[in-house]
């Protein structure tokens, strides 16, 4: 079974711009996280969609969101971008049965640099 | 709120010998589930093991077992034979059975010298 894929790799914005990044969950999965690795925050939780919907969501401004398509692949936006913002932005998949998110699977990240 | 924390930074080891590393949590639930996830220079997350907190038998795969203190809230990674593919950053991380949340400690740099 394929695992999760994210789409780019790596990125270059500038200031003020906006960017969007997308995550194939694992065939079957339908939850999808995101989140943002930076080395001063470490690993942090943006979001979760499930069948379409967000389910949870982090300490975040409202810049950064999200959706999810019928096929359960996932996209983030962030707007305005700020230097603050460049980081490694993981998407982690799980089946996500009976509304529990179990083990999470996670994509080789996206490397979003803001100049 | 639930916290995970990872007291060594940085870590090293002989290529073949053993080392544990060491995870505590903080939760005021009675379930849970808590993964050592593993980060090699690539930045791709590796599941390493997987633990349920109603379960008492500690979890093992293959070289890697770890040492689950429930009333302790602790969680240390046991790596016997170390190999040097095993140097990674190595991360622990605490979810709830109802959360979709991963909490993850700071990580520990693992070193594994030849």
């Amino acid at each position: 079974k394929a695992g999760v894929t994210q789409t780019p790799r790596y990125l270059i914005k500038t200031r003020g711009q906006q960017v969007t990044l997308s995550c194939s969950p694992i065939s079957g999965h339908r939850s999808v996280s995101w989140y943002q690795q930076t080395p001063g925050q470490g690993l942090q939780f943006l979001f979760e969609y499930f069948s379409e919907t967000q389910r949870n969501k982090g300490n975040f401004p409202g810049r950064f969101s999200g959706r999810q398509f019928s096929n359960s692949r996932s996209e983030m936006n962030v707007s305005t971008l700020e230097l603050g913002d460049s980081a490694l932005y993981l998407c982690a998949s799980s089946t996500g049965l009976a509304g529990v998110t179990d083990t999470q699977y996670f994509g080789p990240g996206t490397r979003l640099t803001v100049l | 709120a639930q916290t995970v924390t990872q007291s060594q930074p940085e870590m090293s080891v002989q290529e073949a010998e053993t080392v544990t590393l060491s995870c505590t949590y903080d939760t005021s639930e009675s379930d849970y589930y808590l993964f050592w996830y593993k980060q090699p220079p690539s930045r791709q997350m590796i599941l390493v093991i997987r633990q349920e907190a109603y379960k008492q038998q500690n979890a093992t795969e293959n070289r890697f077992s770890v040492n689950f203190q429930k009333a302790a809230k602790s969680f240390s990674l046991k790596i016997s034979d170390s190999q040097l593919g095993d140097a990674a950053m190595y991360f622990c991380a605490y979810i709830t059975t109802s959360g979709s949340r991963l909490t993850f400690g700071e990580g520990t740099q693992l070193t594994v010298n030849p």
